[in-house]
């Protein structure tokens, strides 16, 4: 079983369209994190929520919005997609300290 | 199935200390091996890997991929409390129509004082 899944694993759109990526961990942990990696590898953490609750919100355009229906499922939602938001996209999972799993990755292409 | 794996998961050294750390990994299209330093917040980005024996280095930090074994370490030498952190190994695969990051579980390093 994964243990953290995410959907869709690619994503190409126009500028200017909403998109939402879809995180789950089945793992019980407390902790989700967004981080994006950028073209030169670095990862920037944008969010991370510990039991529903948003912990950190890092300097992240207000278009990115977190959404945390329960503990298992942390969503990133974006609106009015520029060029800049081009990159991939991990969600991961932590017990407490430090992080645990890391999702797949979604690969998120502006046009 | 992509694998990457770490070892040790957690050590504990001293001040001064010289430390190695291991990741090795089963991708299919290998493209680079990424280290990174978890502190308390993001990863760090350390080294990007991409050629076989070729020693990246950065301070007391120095990395080296081995492709035809599948490995890379990490070594700090003259560790300070400072290192104390969680190493990760992430591997880079691409293919024409895939892009894959895989992350190792982490090293845990505690550096006592």
């Amino acid at each position: 079983d994964t243990a953290v899944s995410q959907t869709p694993k690619y994503l190409v759109t126009q500028m200017g369209n909403d998109k939402s990526i879809k995180c789950e961990q089945n793992l019980g942990h407390d902790t989700m994190y967004w981080y994006k990696q950028d073209s030169k590898k670095f990862l920037k953490i944008m969010f991370s929520y510990n039991n529903k609750e948003l912990i950190i919100n890092e300097t992240v355009p207000n278009r990115f919005s977190p959404k945390s229906p329960d503990k298992a499922h942390l969503n990133l939602h974006i609106n009015s997609l520029e060029l800049g938001d081009s990159a991939v996209y991990f969600c991961a999972s932590s017990p407490g300290q430090g992080i645990g799993f890391f999702g797949p990755g979604t690969r998120l292409t502006v046009l | 199935e992509d694998k990457v794996v770490q070892s040790p998961l957690s050590l504990v050294v001293h001040e001064g200390d010289t430390v190695t750390l291991n990741c090795s990994y089963e991708v299919t299209n290998f493209r680079s091996l990424l280290w990174y330093k978890q502190e308390k917040k993001a990863p760090t980005f350390l080294f990007m890997l991409t050629s076989s024996g070729i020693e990246k280095k950065s301070g007391r930090l120095s990395s080296i991929l081995d492709k035809k074994e599948l490995f890379s370490i990490l070594n700090i030498t003259a560790t300070q409390t400072g290192d104390s952190a969680i190493y990760l190994c992430a591997v880079e695969a691409l293919n024409v129509n895939d892009y894959k990051l895989s992350f190792g579980a982490g090293t845990t390093v505690t550096v006592r004082a």
